[in-house]
């Protein structure tokens, strides 16, 4: 089965520069998760929609970050412009629904010069 | 946001040793999961917990949903060294669909 897929799996880039990764969820969940961890701050929750709709962007850390979901197989989290402070690992994951457990891709280390 | 604690911080143990870990939380949580994470991959499933004193095996893993809802546990028995990584718990409160994760364990087994 397939899993959770995010592109591209590294992307280093200059500061200033837009950055937009990819996530495709694993067919038939109705959740998707956008994670963020770093050494200082562990697993960070960015973002999360359900059927499409986001539901919780608190986490998002400023303006410069924003997340869609256009249909149910496809996610993207942009930022613009990038500052070296995003380089971090960025995790998509998905879930089948309340309370259920989330599959994690095998992430997009950023790193932004 | 929710703060899990988890301890250890780290382990460094023996292949065959048990190990215990644990994760701890202000707050009552109505799932508990548990989660390995191997260097440059994203975090795997191992356990899912579902009700208070829920006692659930993978293999050589076994964990717990502690009785006061607060917290749980994970055991590995006779550590082998693929059991290095960093493990992460997970806790759901009442609404919505938002995990919290913990800090994590990072685990060393020297051969």
């Amino acid at each position: 089965d397939a899993g959770v897929i995010q592109s591209p799996r590294h992307e280093v880039t200059e500061m200033g520069q837009e950055v937009t990764l990819r996530c495709k969820p694993i067919s038939g969940h109705n959740s998707l998760f956008w994670y963020r961890q770093t050494m200082m701050r562990g697993l960070e929750l960015l973002i999360y929609f359900n059927n499409n709709v986001p539901i919780d962007d608190s986490g998002m850390p400023e303006d410069r970050f924003s997340a869609k979901m256009p249909n149910a197989s496809f996610s993207t989290l942009k930022i613009q412009p990038s500052e070296p402070r995003d380089s971090a690992v960025y995790f998509c994951a998905s879930g089948e629904g309340d309370n259920q457990p989330q599959h994690f891709g095998d992430g997009t280390r950023l790193s932004i010069l | 946001g929710q703060q899990l604690n988890q301890s250890p911080q780290s382990m460094f143990i023996q292949e065959g040793e048990d190990v215990s870990m644990n994760c701890t939380s202000s707050s009552i949580f109505n799932t508990w999961l548990w989660y390995k994470q191997d260097p440059g991959e994203g975090p795997v499933l191992l356990i899912a917990l579902y009700k208070a004193g829920e006692l659930t095996s993978n293999g050589r893993l076994t964990a717990q949903f502690g009785i006061t809802r607060k917290d749980s546990f994970l055991n590995i028995s006779a550590s082998i060294p693929s059991d290095v990584g960093i493990y992460f718990c997970a806790g759901r409160g009442n609404t919505g669909n938002q995990f919290y994760f913990g800090t994590g364990t990072s685990l060393t087994v020297i051969p």
